[in-house]
């Protein structure tokens, strides 16, 4: 069925480069995104790409999608305190379908 | 920016009770979403709702479940007979159907 898997933390220095990483199994996605979720609030959608792209720039966020092996990361340069919250990776086959998401990982930021 | 907003960010109920989840869709939205977030867990999808009535639901949403748009703002989550294992967080979320899907903040749910 359909899964998306993700590493549950990572820690990066302030100023770092952030990678986060995610694999799904459902080949048929058509949406793969990326949600934020600070302390206490929702989900933010932070940006999401459509199958037939490879990358995805958004300011300090670059996606990139490895379709051949259902792979995609989330880049974040120049990591700020602000950036500490748990990302989600989530897929969907068409924008009206229901989300899968994965586990979350949880971004934590050494001073 | 428009968001969905969701109401109460908290609810406590007894065991047995029922409980009415309230959200407010962005305002040109016609797609509804309802997913649940157990402690500690993913976040599931519960069910999805267009044109006044539901287009998908997944196993977790069973007869305990409904879903109704009551009016043209407001879309609820009724939830009967409580068990502790639906405490929860919950979310609402919608989409105009061209774009991405837009969730609101949440609610926390616990059962007594």
């Amino acid at each position: 069925g359909e899964d998306v898997e993700q590493s549950l933390f990572l820690s990066v220095r302030e100023g770092d480069s952030s990678v986060i990483n995610c694999t799904y199994t459902d080949s048929s996605s058509t949406y793969l995104y990326w949600y934020k979720q600070e302390p206490g609030a929702g989900l933010q959608l932070l940006t999401y790409i459509f199958s037939n792209m490879d990358m995805k720039q958004d300011q300090r966020l670059t996606v990139l999608l490895n379709k051949k092996d259902k792979h995609l990361s989330l880049r974040i340069a120049d990591t700020q305190t602000g950036d500490s919250a748990i990302y989600f990776c989530a897929e969907s086959m068409n924008r009206d379908d229901k989300i899968i998401f994965g586990k979350g990982t949880r971004l934590h930021i050494l001073p | 920016e428009p968001e969905v907003t969701q109401t109460p960010s908290h609810q406590v109920t007894q065991m047995g009770q029922e409980v009415i989840l309230r959200c407010v869709p962005i305002s040109n939205h016609l797609y509804f979403y309802w997913y649940r977030q157990i402690l500690g867990q993913k976040v599931e999808f519960l069910v999805s709702f267009y044109n006044n009535e539901i287009s998908e639901k997944s196993e977790i949403f069973d007869d305990q479940f409904s879903v109704e748009r009551p009016d043209g703002s407001n879309f609820t989550l009724k939830i009967r007979s409580t068990k502790l294992e639906d405490s929860a967080m919950y979310f609402c979320a919608s989409s105009e159907g061209s774009g991405p899907q837009h969730f609101g903040d949440g609610t926390r749910l616990s059962i007594l």
